[in-house]
């Protein structure tokens, strides 16, 4: 079975703190994403990783930036959190094409 | 701009009858889709999945649609049973980018 780990299940951080959430997978996969899920807007990419030291921009890259310097690890920063950025964080991982796994979710709150 | 869309936001069946889970795109790049399950507190689980060389696939009680020229895939789930109760995405991807882009999701709750 895949295993995708996101490091933590609930955060709270301080506006302007900057934030990492980690993300680990142990199926030796090539792509890595970091989604974000809201009420009515669904699951949006932020930013997405097909190869160790490769990223791409998502469709809401603002504010983010990411780290994948291990094929397991792909590490989501939130370089000043802002109250904005309070939401469910996704991790996933696939292999070249077919079906996503997903971490069980980082709720974040930024206060 | 949104590049696939789930129009209805929610949904209500009756236990044992068809539900219907619709789902539009515009990117006519997409050549694999994908429909997901998600529970509160959990990641989204795999259900099903159809190339863009088909038009049909069935798995137990779920079987998706795809309509090329509509851009357009519809997922059914047959008969409708309460554990059914979730956020339903639906998912595109660009094999040529890697890039793997989902729904506004719908959420299906079965009635007993």
């Amino acid at each position: 079975d895949v295993k995708v780990t996101q490091s933590s299940r609930y955060l709270v951080k301080r506006t302007g703190e900057k934030v990492f959430l980690e993300c680990v997978q142990d199926m030796d996969h090539e792509n890595m994403f970091w989604y974000r899920q809201d009420p009515g807007l669904g699951l949006r990419l932020i930013y997405f990783s097909y190869d160790v030291k490769m990223k791409e921009k998502g469709d809401i890259p603002e504010g983010y930036s990411v780290s994948r310097e291990k094929k397991e690890r792909f590490s989501l920063i939130l370089e000043s959190a802002s109250t904005n950025q309070t939401s469910m964080y996704l991790c996933a991982t696939t292999p070249p094409t077919g079906e996503a796994f997903f971490g069980q979710g980082t709720r974040l709150t930024v206060v | 701009d949104q590049q696939v869309k789930q129009n209805s936001p929610s949904l209500s069946v009756q236990e044992g009858r068809i539900s219907i889970l619709n789902c539009d795109y515009t990117n006519s790049m997409f050549d694999y889709f994908l429909w997901y399950k998600k529970y509160p507190a959990e990641g989204p689980t795999f259900l099903i999945s159809i190339s863009s060389i088909k038009d049909k696939n069935e798995d137990g009680r779920f079987t998706v649609f795809l309509n090329k020229s509509a851009k357009h895939l519809s997922l059914h789930i047959v008969p409708s049973q309460p554990g059914d109760s979730a956020v339903y995405f639906c998912a595109a991807i660009n094999s040529g980018t890697y890039k793997y882009i989902f729904g506004t999701g719908t959420r299906l709750k079965v009635l007993a």
